[in-house]
């Protein structure tokens, strides 16, 4: 066990559709990460928070958001889904804004289908 | 945009050989982590380069960073099968803020 916890840990729902990931960091740290893995993509970095506030963006699609609550913990939401949006999307967390000489934890994973 | 490579995408060896893979990066990086993915699991950080030529040792792993920074490697000696998995390199640019990008990775596979 990392320390951050994602949920669900599946997902499957059909195309169109609108869900939320969750993901709450390891105690003491401030910033989450969120990534996302396809077969033929590699991590991608989708959107990244710290202490509540966004602090960087990768590629992320309009269709979706993120949030980090005053509790730390994070969502990202994902809406009008398309078959291409499955994927497993991972949340790090790191104590600091960026990552220190203990890298990234990351959760294990939420596996999204599309169909 | 900063791009970060990694050769090769696969690799097959005989356990008790030797690995090497290599990551590139297109601009100039601040530091440099190694993270490793086992088989349907998530990425483990393993270490992070800092210094210009910086080379650690964890046992039978080597990171190296190259003196440009914009370059780095790990090597594994004598393979175990519980060396499996796939091992990203990720950077941080100078320029990129907070922002760590991953190279693909190389997939190793240890045949007994």
């Amino acid at each position: 066990d990392s320390g951050v916890t994602q949920t669900p840990k599946h997902l499957i729902t059909a195309t169109g559709q609108r869900v939320t990931l969750r993901c709450s960091p390891r105690s003491g740290d401030l910033s989450v990460y969120w990534y996302q893995q396809s077969l033929d993509q590699g991590l991608q970095f989708l959107i990244q928070y710290y202490n509540g506030e966004e602090r960087a963006k990768g590629n992320i699609l309009e269709r979706f958001s993120a949030q980090q609550f005053p509790d730390l913990h994070s969502e990202l939401n994902l809406s009008s889904l398309e078959l291409g949006d499955s994927a497993l999307y991972f949340c790090a967390s790191s104590v600091a804004p960026g990552p220190l000489d203990y890298g990234y934890t990351f959760g294990s994973g939420t596996r999204l289908t599309v169909v | 945009g900063q791009q970060v490579m990694q050769i090769p995408q696969y690799q097959h060896v005989q356990e008790g050989e030797d690995f090497t893979t290599y990551c590139n990066s297109s601009t100039t990086l601040s530091n440099i982590q190694w993270y490793k993915q086992r088989p349907g699991g998530h990425p483990v950080f393993l270490i992070q380069l800092v210094k210009s030529g910086e080379v650690k040792k964890q046992k039978r792993l080597t990171f190296q960073f190259g003196e440009a920074k914009k370059n780095s490697s790990l090597h594994i000696t004598a393979t175990q099968t519980t060396d499996v998995g796939t091992y990203f390199c990720a950077g941080l640019a100078k320029t990129s803020y907070d922002k760590v990008i991953f190279g693909p990775g190389t997939s190793l596979s240890v045949i007994p």
